[in-house]
């Protein structure tokens, strides 16, 4: 089983500022089959990116995602105020399958 | 237009059974793969279990393996999370999510609200 490491725990910026979260797997991710979502209270999950570097649909180009192996990257390049969150990524793709969430990054003000 | 709505939750005693629903709607159910995923008071995502498209092979977690059974009936477009010997620690919003591909194995571009389960005498 893949156990994903997220980093920092909390994230304190200010709007307009850049956001960085890390994501560390515990092993390699095939073919880079990690994906990241955001969370608001109250609210389902929400897809940001998939495969990485993909954005989903509909999902501002502020948001980026980097990295492979077992060190990926979810970046925010300018805080907008609905960007206030909680962000968690999760590996796929492994057999049986193998899922996993990552514990989450909470970006506040 | 998409939809996932999750139905069952509420309170149950510890030992007792529930069994949520997800009736799904807006796009071709037998195609995709679909899951069940859980988020305890406060707490992060924890994946449950999964079902491929044809309800052919199914996968849980080791939290609740041999306790939950997952399955869906494609004439109904809906969902099944059959919960029995309910723990305390089973208290969580539980989501429906729509896999990307057929077999279980991707991301989850789309998710339902969430139905509240608590489990306490």
């Amino acid at each position: 089983e893949i156990v994903l490491t997220q980093s920092p725990g909390t994230l304190s910026l200010s709007p307009g500022e850049r956001a960085t979260l890390s994501c560390r797997a515990s092993q390699s991710i095939i073919s880079d089959y990690l994906a990241w979502y955001q969370q608001k209270p109250g609210q389902a999950p929400r897809l940001l990116i998939f495969g990485a570097s993909s954005r989903a649909t509909g999902i501002p180009d502020r948001f980026s995602g980097s990295g492979s192996g077992t060190d990926f990257t979810l970046t925010i390049s300018r805080l907008e105020p609905e960007d206030f969150a909680v962000y968690y990524c999760q590996q796929y793709g492994s057999s049986p399958p193998g899922i996993s969430f990552g514990p989450g990054t909470k970006v506040d003000v | 237009q998409l939809q996932l709505m999750e139905s069952g939750g509420g309170v149950v005693q510890p030992g007792r059974s529930r069994r949520l629903s997800c009736e799904v709607s807006g796009f071709t159910f037998n195609s995709y793969g679909m899951h069940w995923v859980r988020q305890a008071p406060g707490k992060g995502l924890e994946w449950v279990a999964a079902i491929w498209y044809d309800g052919f092979n199914k996968f849980y977690s080791d939290s609740v393996k041999g306790r939950f059974t997952i399955s869906r009936d494609n004439s109904k477009n809906t969902l099944y999370l059959q919960m029995n010997t309910l723990r305390a620690e089973d208290t969580a919003i539980y989501y429906c999510a729509r896999d990307e591909g057929g077999y279980g194995a991707e991301f989850f571009p789309h998710w339902g609200q969430g139905t509240l389960v608590t489990v306490s005498s």
